[in-house]
Order: structure tokens, then sequence, then C-alpha cells
């Protein structure tokens, strides 16, 4: 069984500019859900979704965006990068959406510039 | 307000002690709740989680939390520590209410003394 994966590991850009990060879900997992963690804090849910529909949203501008794919695999998008989106951003996959287990995976760390 | 408080930063104990992390939440009714560790660098993994039943739940590692709704807690123990267990250690809660994300603790730092 193949585990939660996310590309790339690390990314440096700039302010201003556009970035997108993937996510590969768990085998068999309908559900994906992004996190941004901050440097000595806990991650901070930035949305979720479930069979390619948002749903349910943190508290997070609208220049954080995403995708999920017919495959369940899911992207990230962050436009008009700020200092502050400096962050390891976690990707999580669950059977369903709900109480289920989420599996997180490494993460990608994002430094701007 | 919703939330869930450690109010641990940073815990060291000597290795082959015992250990336990605390977590208090505030939510009208009683959540999900998960103990996560982070290494340094890495993801998180579950460490054991609660839903409903047995108040003592027990997990991977060696790791086990006890669920106190009088004192709205989720409190991980560990009877022996060993030196790889230094990581991050974060509660966290899926509000009933609002089963699409997990909210998490700021965390505790666990540092092994050999």
């Amino acid at each position: 069984e193949t585990g939660v994966t996310q590309s790339p590991t690390h990314l440096i850009k700039t302010r201003g500019q556009q970035v997108t990060l993937r996510c590969s879900s768990q085998s068999g997992h309908n559900t994906v859900s992004w996190y941004q963690q901050a440097l000595g804090q806990g991650p901070q849910f930035i949305f979720q979704y479930y069979r390619e529909e948002e749903n349910g949203r943190g508290n997070f501008p609208p220049r954080f965006s995403g995708l999920q794919f017919p495959n369940y695999s899911s992207e990230l998008n962050v436009n008009a990068l700020e200092l502050d989106d400096s962050a390891l951003y976690l990707c999580a996959s669950s059977l369903e959406s709900g109480k289920e287990t989420q599996y997180f995976g490494p993460g990608t760390r994002l430094l701007v510039l | 307000a919703q939330s869930v408080t450690q109010p641990d930063i940073h815990i060291t104990v000597s290795e082959g002690a015992s250990l336990e992390l605390r977590c208090n939440y505030s939510y009208g009714a009683t959540p999900y709740l998960f103990w996560y560790v982070q290494s340094p660098g890495q993801g998180l993994q579950l460490l054991l989680k609660y839903f409903s039943g047995d108040t003592l739940v027990q997990g991977i590692k060696g790791f086990e939390a006890e669920f106190k709704r009088s004192q709205s807690s989720f409190n991980l123990r560990k009877p022996s520590v060993h030196w790889s267990d230094a990581a991050e250690y974060f509660c966290a809660v899926v509000p009933y209410s609002s089963a699409s994300k997990i909210i998490f603790g700021s965390g505790t730092r666990l540092s092994i003394r050999p």
C-alpha cells in the first residue's frame, strides 16, 4: 500500500510569485486535506477536498486555492506569495470525509524570499 | 472560543522515565481526539485516537492516552521513554460539528536526557 506522497520536497520562491504543490493520496482514499505549518507552530487547516469538491475551508484568503482530480490526487495553488507563506505544507488523505483518520504526507517546505 | 491547549512547550525527561503530555480542549460536545508525533523535518504520524467507548486508548510505540470528560483532557502517557521518542507531539481534535478539519494544538517538544 502506497502512502501519501508530496512534491516537491523543498521549494524557494520570491514574493509575488505563484506556486503549485502536489499530493498523491493513499490508495483507496477519496478525501484530501491541506494544512500549513509555520515554524514552531501546529498545522493550520487550509481546506479539504472530497470527491473533487471543496468540503470545508479554514481561515485562509482566496489566493490559496486547490483542486482534486478524478484519481483523488490534489494540488494546492498559492498566488501572490507573501513572506509569511513560508511554511511546511502538509497534505493528508482519508477514506472518507468526517471522522475518518487522516494520514499525512512528509510535506513540502516552501521558502518565500 | 473553540481551542486545543498544550500547556507545556518543551519537556525534558530522562531515558527510562515515565512521560505525561497534557492536552485540554474546549468544545461544546466531545470531539474526536488524536495524538500525532512529528520528527524533525517529517510529516505527522498518528499515535492514537479516541472516538467513543473505553476512555483509555492504546496506541503505537507503547503510548496510551486517557480521555477525561469532566476535565476536558486527553493526556498522553508512556511508562518508559526511549531516546527515539524525542520529537514534537501534537494533540488534535475534530469538532463533532465540523468533521472535515483537524484542529491542532501548538505542540510539545520532547527531549530525552541520556
